[in-house]
C-alpha cells in the first residue's frame, strides 16, 4: 500500500468546518482515497473514499488535488461526537488482493 | 443485518490459558481480517481470509496465534497459551470482494487482558 502522511493531532470549534490533511505523494494510478474514523473504543468506520474527483456524501466531503498526491477530509459542521481518530489510507479500489493497512491518523477534538 | 459480531466482548485470563476470539461476518461478505490495536503499535493487520482461505497471514506476530475460517459465516482467532504482552484490543472486519468500493465493517472489538 501507499504511504500516508497524516499530522497527529488538530482542534476544530463546535459547528465550524474540521479539514483534515493527508499526504500520499506516492499512490498509483490504480489507488482510491479511503478515509475510516474510529471513535474512542469502538471498531472504525468507513467514511468516503475517492479516484480523481471531489466527492461528498452525508457523512463528509473529499478534495483530492489534481495530481492526487495530496486529499483533505472535510467535516463541514463539526460536533463534539466527531472526536475522533481519523484515517486516511491509499489503496486500490476493489479487489481481494491486497490489505488495508491502518496508519497513526489524525487524533481530531472538536471544542464546545 | 446485525453488523460484524465479535465475541467474547471482554476477556480475562491468566498468562499460559488458551484464548479463542470469535467473529461472525455480515452475510454476503466474503472477506475477514483479524486486526489487532494496542497504544504502542496502533491498529495492526494480523491475517485476511478471502473465501474462507487465509490469504495473508504474514501479521501474525507467533506460532502462538492461529486463525480458522471454517465457513463463511464463522472465524476464531487462537491464543495458546497466552502472554501478558497479546492484551490489546483484537477486531474482526469483514468485506465484499468486488464491491465499489470495498469498504471494511468492523465489529466492537474484543478487549483481551492478560494477566
Amino acid at each position: 500500500d501507499a504511504k500516508t502522511t497524516q499530522p497527529p493531532s488538530m482542534d476544530c470549534a463546535e459547528g465550524r468546518a474540521a479539514n483534515l490533511p493527508c499526504n500520499h505523494s506516492t499512490i498509483s494510478g490504480n489507488e482510491y482515497v479511503y478515509w475510516y474514523r474510529q471513535i474512542h473504543s469502538q471498531g472504525p468506520q468507513y467514511i468516503i473514499h475517492g479516484l480523481k474527483n471531489n466527492e461528498t456524501n452525508e457523512m463528509a466531503s473529499l478534495i483530492i488535488t489534481e495530481d492526487r498526491k495530496s486529499s483533505t477530509l472535510i467535516l463541514p459542521h463539526a460536533t463534539l461526537r466527531d472526536t475522533a481518530v481519523y484515517y486516511c489510507i491509499v489503496r486500490p479500489g476493489n479487489t481481494g488482493g491486497f490489505k488495508t493497512i491502518f496508519g497513526a491518523g489524525t487524533r481530531l477534538f472538536v471544542k464546545a | 443485518d446485525a453488523g460484524v459480531i465479535q465475541s467474547p466482548r471482554h476477556e480475562v485470563t491468566e498468562m499460559g490459558q488458551e484464548v479463542t476470539l470469535r467473529c461472525k461476518p455480515i452475510s454476503g461478505h466474503n472477506s475477514l481480517f483479524w486486526y489487532r490495536q494496542t497504544m504502542m503499535r496502533g491498529l495492526e493487520l494480523l491475517i485476511y481470509f478471502n473465501n474462507n482461505v487465509p490469504i495473508d497471514d504474514s501479521g501474525m506476530p507467533e506460532d502462538r496465534f492461529s486463525a480458522k475460517m471454517p465457513n463463511a459465516s464463522f472465524s476464531t482467532l487462537k491464543i495458546q497459551p497466552s502472554e501478558p504482552r497479546d492484551s490489546a484490543v483484537y477486531f474482526c472486519a469483514s468485506s465484499l470482494v468486488g464491491g465499489v468500493p470495498e469498504k471494511l465493517f468492523f465489529g466492537s472489538g474484543t478487549q483481551l487482558s492478560v494477566l
